[in-house]
């Protein structure tokens, strides 16, 4: 079955970068696009931004330009989100979504990974 | 500020009809499908519903979904104690070159 596998919890000291893996299995990873989502707690969904693994093409949400680097490791069927400079209201569950347009060029997302835990503390 | 407007309550007793509604603009849910999610305290969202009203396998048929114009919402018929979770539509969102679009998610209480 479809399964996207995220990387443990991290704790980071302001300032620094964290970078979050997500290892996917049971289907052809270059098919899918991988979007970053992330919720601090009690808050809702925020997303973050995507990338196509076959192309290899990123797209970003504004509030985080500059911020966070998505890359893919295509022969590990696995997609990472690095985030930089972190702050405080950086600590967040972090989680990798699986996406693509389907016949009628429209977007649906579907299978989400576990989430990871990210502690911004000093 | 999420960018799909919800409300942030519901509530109902079980056997009820609860819906929810989930609004956008012309640059979201007026050009693209609507996706709703079903998340519980710990856990992370599951697909609920894609392509406004369409059920993945598994997805018992009393969810269902409906879109008209800006607007989308879930209806959940013969509410269930289980059924208590948290509930968002998602969309994308063709202005600023593109991106993924949440509500701000509705809290679900069965009385």
């Amino acid at each position: 079955q479809v399964q996207l596998v995220q990387s443990g919890a991290e704790v980071k000291k302001p300032g620094a970068s964290v970078t979050v893996s997500c290892q996917t299995s049971g289907y052809n990873f270059t098919t899918y696009d991988i979007n970053w989502v992330r919720q601090a707690a009690g808050q809702g969904l925020e997303w973050m931004g995507w990338i196509n693994p076959n192309s290899g093409n990123t797209g970003y949400a504004q509030s985080f330009q500059g911020r966070v680097t998505l890359t893919k490791n295509t022969s590990k069927s696995t997609a990472y989100m690095e985030l930089s400079n972190v702050k405080f209201q950086d600590t967040a569950v972090y989680y990798c979504v699986r996406g693509r347009r389907d016949s009628l060029n429209y977007y649906n997302v579907d299978v989400w990974g576990q989430g990871t835990t990210v502690i911004v503390s000093s | 500020q999420s960018v799909l407007t919800q409300p942030p309550s519901a509530s109902g007793t079980p056997g009820q009809r609860v819906a929810i509604s989930c609004s956008g603009n012309s640059s979201n849910i007026g050009m693209n499908t609507v996706n709703w999610f079903q998340q519980f305290p710990g856990a992370a969202p599951q697909l609920l519903l894609y392509s406004n009203n369409r059920r993945p396998s598994g997805v018992p048929g009393r969810f269902s979904g409906s879109k008209s114009g800006t607007s989308a919402s879930l209806a959940i018929s013969g509410l269930q104690s289980e059924d208590e979770a948290d509930y968002y539509c998602a969309t994308w969102d063709d202005s600023l070159k593109g991106r993924l679009v949440f509500g701000g998610g509705t809290r679900l209480t069965v009385l």
